[in-house]
């Protein structure tokens, strides 16, 4: 099945603690992406990468992190510097098209992080 | 700078009634792309409809259509005949061509279809 793995769907982080969510694709998009949602809340981008070995900060960058080493593999660090972590976070992916956004996201199914 | 203006926070209908989601965008781009998902309590996101702005006509798929009006900065959603199945929280999303992938989410507005 093609599709977006996201693991796990629920983590618990202890504070001061890093923890890493993980996120796959076999859909051989060349954009993958991570969003935080938080209740009530509309979606917000937190990284983003067009192509392997680079990335770009969202809007909400502050206290995370990421790489791209892997075309099919967008792994999200929660560092101990993000002070409010608890929310749903969601990985999504799409082609990249030279002639425009053609970037329809699909998603995952989330991973939601809650502090201990 | 692009912003999604979903004013309806929460509506509640019952099976069978029509209901209309409203979304309003704000872009300075000519260029740019609008979007529907769905979110159901599974939480995974679900790709509804994308329209670019040159493309103005209106959008039926089954019991769903979409209502773009440049004017107005407005691409509203309409569930007719809504079921159960279709309570979710549904976002209306914007990107204008020159942010790239970059996707302006609404906060949604979660639809409640009681039986």
């Amino acid at each position: 099945d093609g599709g977006i793995t996201q693991s796990p769907k629920y983590l618990f982080r202890k504070e001061g603690q890093n923890v890493t969510l993980s996120c796959e694709q076999n859909l051989n998009h060349d954009a993958m992406y991570w969003y935080r949602q938080d209740p009530g809340q509309g979606l917000r981008l937190i990284y983003y990468s067009q192509i392997v070995n680079d990335f770009q900060k969202g809007d909400i960058a502050e206290g995370y992190s990421v790489s791209r080493e892997k075309k099919e593999s967008f792994p999200l660090t929660v560092t101990s510097a993000q002070k409010n972590p608890t929310a749903f976070y969601l990985c999504a992916s799409s082609i990249q098209s030279s002639t425009g956004p053609l970037n329809i996201q699909y998603f995952g199914a989330g991973t939601r992080l809650s502090v201990l | 700078a692009q912003k999604v203006t979903q004013a309806q926070t929460e509506i509640s209908v019952v099976e069978k009634e029509d209901v209309t989601l409203d979304c309003v965008y704000e872009t300075r781009d000519t260029t740019y792309y609008l979007f529907w998902y769905k979110q159901p309590p599974s939480g995974e996101l679900v790709f509804l409809i994308r329209r670019n702005s040159f493309d103005e006509q209106n959008e039926i798929s089954g019991r769903y259509s979409w209502n773009f009006q440049k004017s107005t900065s407005s691409f509203n959603f309409t569930i007719t005949a809504s079921q159960v199945v279709d309570s979710a929280v549904y976002f209306c999303a914007l990107t204008e061509e020159t942010s790239g992938s970059r996707l302006t989410f609404g906060e949604g507005t979660q639809l409640t279809v009681n039986p």
